[in-house]
């Protein structure tokens, strides 16, 4: 199975800053690269798709970008909603696998 | 309105067995992959299972295999995992969300899971 390392485990940011995460595959995945978002208590949400592409209803302060086997997930000026914990996964092989999460706390 | 609502979790003895069930509304269910994704409590998100519209593909991580089994009944719009041989550490939240394929303008596409259910718990104690 294709392995998923985030970094970093955990951050905290002030609102307004902009923080960047990053997911790296054991190999290379093309653009097969999703994001979701994890609030406490609820289910995941879809934030990027295919790397870069900005799911429907997403604020623009989410991006996604990278390519092969290195990607980032960055929110340009934090909002206190965005108190969550952010995980990665690849659909490049049919076993998807995610990455362990980066839990994203608001000072 | 896409819904999907997790059903047949709870308290289960270590060996036994459980069928959880996904019921689906507001979509063409027969038309996409359907997955099974669980979280154990306080622990990141495990990729389990995917089934295709149609049933004609099925993929299961590999360290699940052989004790797990999903399926589908497109009349029913509903998804199945049924898991045997329970062990404590199949303690879970057992999402299930429906598969989208996304294209881009050379035609290629790229899976994401696009819509999600709230869960449903299977503890496994004795």
């Amino acid at each position: 199975d294709i392995q998923m390392t985030q970094s970093p485990d955990s951050l905290s940011a002030s609102v307004g800053d902009r923080v960047t995460i990053t997911c790296r595959a054991d190999q290379r995945i093309g653009k097969y690269l999703n994001w979701y978002q994890q609030r406490p208590g609820e289910a995941p949400r879809l934030l990027i798709h295919a790397a870069s592409r900005l799911q429907n209803g997403v604020p623009s302060r989410f991006s996604g970008s990278g390519s092969g086997a290195e990607f980032t997930l960055t929110v340009s000026s934090l909002q206190p909603e965005d108190s969550a914990t952010y995980f990665c996964q690849q659909s490049y092989s049919s076993i998807n696998t995610f990455g362990q999460g980066t839990k994203l706390e608001i000072k | 309105e896409v819904q999907l609502v997790e059903s047949g979790g709870g308290l289960v003895k270590p060996g036994g067995s459980l069928r959880l069930s996904c019921a689906a509304s507001g979509f063409n269910f027969n038309t996409y992959t359907m997955h099974w994704v669980r979280q154990s409590p306080g622990k990141g998100l495990q990729w389990v299972s995917s089934i295709s519209g149609g049933s004609d593909y099925m993929y299961y991580v590999d360290s699940l295999k052989g004790r797990f089994t999903i399926s589908r009944d497109n009349a029913k719009n509903s998804l199945y995992l049924e898991i045997h041989s329970l062990r404590p550490e199949d303690t879970a939240v057992y999402y299930c969300a429906r598969g989208e394929d996304y294209y881009d303008y050379t035609g290629y596409f790229y899976p994401g899971l696009d819509h999600w259910g709230r869960g449903t718990l299977v503890t496994v104690s004795s």
